[in-house]
């Protein structure tokens, strides 16, 4: 099962900031936060990663908890093209590899 | 350019039948993995390889056999197709078996099992 909760689906005005959140109250020290998304009919795209300091790539920004028990995945302007499924997630195991995720986030940007 | 690539992208298929996926990618990654995402969109692993060998291999039925003959391939047979194999498979690589590089998947294939 995900070790994280999210809420089911999320309304976004067009060109509007887009706040995602995302629960992971029993993270451990060493496990990271991943963001992906999942646009209908394709594979998950990766989005961004963090372990404790906020986080900045071309695509959104990542800002986590000082206690990690929460973060919040922003996408400054959201375009129609942003409509999809967003999955928090962390590690589920020493490896890092095994990602479970969960039902996500269903964001609809709305024009 | 299409860096993971999955064919079929459809896959239907009658119970029983013996059915293979195949994966390929061109970004020069080490380590590939298989994933199920199932009705209830849950996306779980089942396989990974690094460096054409088996590193992660969850509790999948035996039924289910993936191959890599080469780094850039890792393919999934599947024997005795069960109605409960019915899900979109995908397919993702990353650069290496460091848990901090991001995964790149490929779009899926959907097998049906009638």
């Amino acid at each position: 099962d995900a070790k994280t909760t999210q809420p089911t689906s999320m309304d976004c005005a067009e060109g509007r900031a887009a706040n995602l959140p995302c629960n992971h109250s029993t993270i451990s020290g060493n496990e990271y936060v991943y963001w992906y998304r999942q646009i209908h009919s394709q594979g998950p795209q990766y989005i961004i990663h963090g372990l404790k300091n906020n986080e900045t790539n071309e695509m959104a920004s990542l800002i986590i908890t000082e206690d990690r028990k929460s973060s919040t995945l922003i996408l400054p302007h959201a375009t129609l093209r942003d409509t999809a499924v967003y999955y928090c997630i962390v590690r589920e195991d020493n490896y890092g590899q095994n990602f479970v995720f969960g039902p996500g986030t269903r964001l609809s940007v709305l024009p | 350019d299409t860096a993971v690539s999955q064919t079929p992208k459809y896959l239907v298929t009658q119970m029983g039948n013996d059915k293979s996926i195949k994966c390929e990618q061109n970004l020069g990654h080490d380590t590939m993995y298989w994933y199920k995402q199932d009705s209830k969109k849950f996306l779980k692993i089942m396989f990974s390889y690094n460096n054409k060998e088996l590193i992660i291999n969850e509790t999948v039925p035996n039924r289910f056999s993936p191959k890599s003959p080469d780094k850039a391939h890792l393919n999934l047979h599947i024997n005795s197709l069960e109605l409960g194999d019915s899900a979109v498979y995908f397919c993702a690589s990353s650069l290496t078996w460091d848990p901090n590089q991001p995964q790149h998947f490929g779009d899926g294939t959907r097998l049906s099992i009638l």
